[in-house]
């Protein structure tokens, strides 16, 4: 079964407002990405954030991660039309693979 | 760099038809990946190289699946027969490097229809 579960599945916004999405994971992991996907794309890095980390910023996302809790969170702040996208988080396992969650539609309303 | 390159961008075939996807990596980079996207399973791992020999296949689904990659710079994924479920986007992506939070490089992805 997939390691990163998200939630929402869909989010829909406002432009101007902010997005938050989760990742719930089950084992312990070396360190979480985000990687967002424009429809009819393949997937970009956004951010990684490391598990001796709890918070991690770059431009409008912030990310934060509680191991104890086994979750990640991404956060888009004051959102535009273009953040419109699937975002996934991907855990890294002991192997090194990259483990990817079923993701959260976003859509951004002009 | 112009990224990883895949082809071809859509693919629309018979059951039965045999299917060879082709990616090229971003030069320098070790590792490279096969991945499967469908509505119902998600993005899964079929298979992955480093250094162009295969390190794990346990994501291949069955034996009509093959995946090689003759040199560093090209990697073929091969489905024969096609079956209607292998109907999918296959994605490619190269890494320098594995463990330790080295970023994936997806391409653009290949978009297969079996009929």
């Amino acid at each position: 079964s997939q390691q990163g579960e998200e939630d929402p599945q869909a989010l829909s916004i406002q432009e101007g407002e902010n997005a938050t999405m989760n990742c719930s994971y089950k084992t312990s992991i070396n360190n979480l990405q985000w990687y967002r996907q424009n429809s009819g794309r393949g997937l970009v890095h956004l951010i990684l954030i490391r598990s001796n980390e709890r918070e991690k910023h770059s431009g409008r996302l912030r990310v934060t991660l509680d191991t104890s809790k086994k979750s990640s969170s991404l956060l888009i702040t004051a959102s535009r039309a273009a953040d419109t996208a699937s975002y996934f988080c991907a855990t890294e396992s002991n192997t090194g693979k990259l483990i990817f969650g079923q993701g959260t539609t976003l859509q951004v309303k002009p | 760099d112009a990224g990883v390159i895949q082809s071809p961008r859509h693919e629309v075939t018979e059951m039965g038809q045999e299917v060879t996807l082709r990616c090229k990596p971003i030069s320098g980079h070790d590792y490279l990946f096969w991945y499967r996207q469908t509505m119902m399973r998600g993005l899964e791992l079929l298979i992955y190289f480093n250094n162009n020999v295969p390190i794990d296949d346990s994501g291949m689904p069955e034996d009509r699946f093959s995946a090689k990659m003759p040199n560093a710079s090209f990697s073929t994924l091969k489905i024969q027969p096609s079956e209607p479920r292998d109907s999918a986007v296959y994605f490619c992506a190269s890494s320098y490097g594995l463990a330790g939070g080295e970023t994936q490089y997806f391409g653009p992805g290949t978009r297969l229809l079996v009929l």
